[in-house]
């Protein structure tokens, strides 16, 4: 079954760049059926869907953060990553990785990685 | 402010059905499926309905989802205390919001 992980620093400074990576197991990146998203959770607070890339390169990101946000994958690696520039408090979060499909929508998901901004 | 309108909270007790509301418009849910996510405390959602009314392998048959117009309800009958998690519902919209946007989560407390 597919697994999920997130990886990368659990603290940035602010105006830093905060870069993810997503690791996938039990599955390919490079299927041409699905789109491989992040979507963030600040404390105590509602999801927000960040964006998707999908093996084609084909990338969609949502348009609050479209001008901080980059979404690549590496096939070779199997994983995906985020980048997130000029952050501030406001991007605190645990940011999850999800594979997306049009029929089942957002499953699974990985466990999710707390990010704090803060100097 | 999400975009698709839940309740922030919701209860029963053990046995009972209780029902969450989400409410969007022509543009998301009007136009679009209906997923819902569960996420127990401390943990990553999960899928719990996709296409408004299917229950993905392992799903109890407790829990049903259903959508009329621009708006979704997921209810789940015979309340356990393991119920007891954030509802998240979820759709595709077809404005310059989001691929996706979600509901603000309902809070489900088992009394």
């Amino acid at each position: 079954q597919v697994q999920l992980q997130e990886s990368g620093p659990g603290l940035v400074k602010p105006t830093e760049t905060l870069s993810l990576t997503c690791t996938v197991s039990g599955g390919s990146v490079s299927s041409g059926s699905h789109y491989w998203s992040w979507i963030r959770q600040p404390p105590g607070k509602g999801l927000e869907w960040i964006g998707y890339i999908h093996y084609d390169g084909t990338t969609n990101s949502s348009p609050s953060l479209k001008s901080r946000v980059t979404i690549s994958v590496d096939t070779s690696k199997n994983q995906f990553s985020l980048k997130v520039s000029s952050v501030t408090a406001a991007d605190t979060a645990v940011y999850y990785c999800a594979r997306e499909s049009t029929v089942v929508g957002f499953d699974p998901w990985g466990q999710g990685t707390l990010v704090t901004v803060s100097s | 402010q999400s975009v698709l309108t839940q309740p922030p909270s919701a209860s029963g007790s053990p046995g009972q059905r209780v029902t969450i509301s989400c409410s969007g418009s022509s543009s998301n849910i009007g136009s679009h499926y209906v997923f819902w996510y569960q996420q127990l405390p401390g943990t990553a959602p999960k899928l719990l309905i996709y296409r408004n009314d299917q229950r993905p392998s392992g799903v109890p048959d407790r829990f049903s989802g259903s959508k009329s117009g621009t708006s979704a309800s997921l209810a789940i009958t015979g309340l356990r205390s393991e119920d007891e998690a954030d509802y998240y519902c979820a759709a595709w919209d077809d404005s310059l919001r989001a691929h996706v946007v979600f509901g603000g989560g309902t809070k489900l407390t088992v009394l």
